[in-house]
């Protein structure tokens, strides 16, 4: 059973640019949230999607936006990126269940030179 | 608000010793706790959660955690600590409601000497 997986591992981006990160959940989980890591931090959590549908989101602009598929795999794009947007981004799935734990891939990390 | 604090930033301990990583929470109402280990250049892995029932709670590679209502506070332990529990490990409280939203507190990176 495949866990979370991510993809790309490693993204090099210059300001300005836009770019898109994937996410598959591991089998069985239906809500895919997606978190900011700074270096030297904790996570952050951006947003979180179930049914296709934003659910849930935290503090960050509207330059970050995503999208879940009909398979609930999920994609977060972000445009005009900063310097400030270098971090691990991470994506976490889980069931919608009340007392259930997520699961996290391994994350992407993006560099904003 | 829902929150949680890790108040350091760094614990250092010798292989066989006892280990302990302090967490403590702010929240309203009943808090769904959780601890997460993260090595390297990898993702976070869950540990342990409390939801409810017994203070202490029991998880992966032999860690542990204890509960405690009246101190607000979910320590994360090991009777005896291996070279390879060293990692950054983070607190979390559950947000409130059907979400699985989580707040992590800084993380504290373990370091256990040989």
């Amino acid at each position: 059973d495949a866990g979370v997986t991510q993809s790309p591992t490693h993204l090099i981006k210059t300001r300005g640019q836009q770019v898109t990160l994937r996410c598959s959940p591991k089998s069985g989980h239906d809500t895919v949230s997606w978190y900011q890591q700074a270096l030297g931090q904790g996570p952050q959590f951006i947003f979180q999607y179930y049914e296709e549908e934003e659910r849930q989101r935290g503090n960050f602009p509207d330059r970050f936006s995503g999208h879940q598929f009909p398979n609930y795999s999920s994609e977060l794009n972000v445009n005009a990126l900063l310097l400030g947007d270098s971090a691990l981004y991470l994506c976490a799935s889980s069931w919608t269940g009340m007392n259930t734990e997520a699961f996290f891939g391994q994350g992407t990390r993006l560099t904003v030179v | 608000a829902q929150s949680v604090a890790q108040p350091e930033d760094q614990v250092n301990v010798a292989e066989g010793n006892p280990l302990t990583v302090k967490c403590t929470y702010s929240v309203s109402g009943n808090p769904y706790l959780f601890w997460y280990v993260q090595y390297p250049n990898r993702g976070l892995q869950f540990l342990l959660k409390y939801i409810t029932g017994d203070n202490l709670v029991k998880g992966s590679y032999g860690f542990e955690a204890e509960f405690n209502k009246s101190q607000t506070s979910f320590h994360l332990k090991k009777p005896s600590a291996l070279v390879s529990d060293s990692a950054l490990y983070f607190c979390a409280v559950r947000d409130k409601g059907n979400f699985n939203k989580f707040y992590f507190g800084s993380g504290t990176k373990l370091n256990v000497k040989p």
